[in-house]
């Protein structure tokens, strides 16, 4: 079965460090791979996402995130964290079973906090 | 409008009531999904629908929740006979055409509570 794991319900960093949200994945085939965050009381907002070629994707404020496929991995990084980010962080693949259906599979989420 | 607007964004009702739910997706997206965010957990997938195709209804967990699209527009979630358990975060997301690696762009979210 396909399926996305964040296995840190929660991470802490200070302000200006480097910060790193892990995700693993298993599917059957090449993945496709999204981050998204969501900040409180608001919908998910789309950070970055993998498709094919250069295993680092850079994205949205200063996000990016590194392709492992020996280590079927998918962890979101940033080099310097901000406040700002504080926010639930939620890893997604593609679902690429079940025909033409579009469908994420997502992680159960992972909240960063950036102490200032 | 510029993204994926749903209403209500909140609704209160009482276990047994019908409830439905609306969302308005981005201009021109064909491709239409429709999640549930239970507290503390992770997004699941309820339904999908595509253009003029049969939607994939294969995440609705009971025959008391059902949706329709009209063309590539608006969308209704309904949900009859409300539980408790039905409380959550109703998400509904659009994305460009079928291609699978097009990202989805969410909505703000109806929170359901099931009194």
């Amino acid at each position: 079965a396909q399926s996305v794991a964040q296995p840190e319900d929660q991470v802490n960093v200070a302000e200006g460090n480097p910060l790193t949200v892990k995700c693993t994945y298993s599917v059957s085939g090449n993945p496709y791979l999204f981050w998204y965050v969501q900040y409180p009381n608001r919908g998910l907002q789309f950070l970055l996402k993998y498709i094919t070629g250069d295993n680092l994707v850079k994205g949205s404020y200063g996000f990016e995130a590194e392709f492992n496929k020996s280590q079927t991995s998918f962890h979101l990084k940033k080099p310097s964290a901000l406040v700002s980010d504080s926010a639930l962080y939620f890893c997604a693949v593609r679902d690429l079973v079940g025909g033409a259906t579009n469908k994420l599979i997502f992680g159960t989420g992972t909240l960063l906090a950036v102490q200032p | 409008g510029a993204g994926v607007s749903q209403s209500p964004s909140n609704k209160v009702t009482e276990k047994g009531k019908d409830v439905e739910l609306r969302c308005d997706p981005i201009s021109g997206h064909t491709a239409l999904y429709w999640y549930r965010q239970r507290l503390g957990q992770g997004l699941e997938f309820l339904i999908y629908f595509q253009g003029n195709s049969a939607p994939d209804k294969s995440g609705l967990p009971s025959d008391r929740f059902s949706a329709e699209r009209t063309g590539e527009s608006v969308s209704t979630l309904t949900i009859q006979r409300t539980q408790q358990e039905d409380s959550a975060v109703y998400l509904c997301a659009s994305s460009l055409g079928a291609v699978m690696y097009n990202e989805q762009f969410f909505g703000p979210g109806t929170r359901l509570t099931v009194l």
